[in-house]
């Protein structure tokens, strides 16, 4: 049981908005600890797709945002395409673990 | 151009060691904590520890889950970061991989291919 909780599974069309859900708790993302997202493509490494709530690496395109709302998170993902069908996932603090936390996972599904 | 690489992972036996080596290109390897996360067969990202730079004590944190059993430690004239990990478990079979990152609430990037890590008899 993590204590980031993520849907298993979305799905979209292209051209569609989804987002993911990440919802933790007063010891994490209610704590006001950062939440980061990774976007991890079939048989590749985790990529940072979202840093410190709402920011963008360079280089990843602005139709994926993510927001932060008491102890939940979202990351929303605009004009779908078929490349970002993929595993995404959370990450923050959790302060009565101390320690890094992610959360399961989201595969997201282009239909 | 940022580049993290990890080797050493193989087929080990339970109770055994294994050490695993992570190098670092394109930054300056001294300045930034060292993480270890790892993500067994079709399952989720699991962190495992860090290591903070000289500049901040050069300490260590792990998960409970491999306090007491893995160490990571650091050569900054090299740009070299190690997991040892001792009395290994059927449990520990995972991708490990190497990622940059500050401390416990900073994003991780880059991450390195992953080293597989599996232990059996």
């Amino acid at each position: 049981q993590s204590a980031l909780t993520q849907p298993p599974s979305v799905s979209g069309a292209p051209g569609q908005r989804v987002t993911i859900s990440c919802t933790g708790s007063s010891s994490n993302i209610g704590a006001g600890y950062k939440i980061h997202w990774y976007q991890q493509l079939p048989g590749t490494a985790p990529k940072l797709l979202i840093y410190d709530d709402s920011n963008r690496p360079s280089g990843v395109p602005d139709r994926f945002s993510g927001s932060k709302s008491g102890t939940s998170s979202s990351l929303a993902i605009t004009g779908l395409q078929a490349e970002d069908e993929a595993d995404y996932y959370c990450q923050s603090y959790d302060s009565i673990l101390s320690a890094v936390v992610f959360g399961g996972g989201t595969k997201l599904t282009v239909l | 151009e940022v580049q993290v690489v990890e080797s050493g992972g193989g087929l080990v036996q339970p109770g055994r060691s294994l050490r695993l080596s992570c190098t670092v290109s394109g930054f300056t390897f001294g300045d930034y904590a060292i993480s270890w996360v790892r993500q067994a067969p079709g399952k989720g990202l699991e962190w495992v520890g860090f290591i903070r730079s000289k500049g901040y004590g050069g300490t260590t944190e792990y998960a409970a889950s491999v306090k007491g059993r893995f160490t990571i430690s650091r050569d900054d004239s090299k740009s070299f970061a190690y997991l040892q990990m001792n009395s290994l478990k059927t449990e520990d079979t995972a991708v490990y991989y190497c990622t940059r990152g500050d401390d416990f609430w900073s994003g991780y990037y880059p991450w390195g291919q992953g080293t597989l890590v599996t232990v059996s008899s």
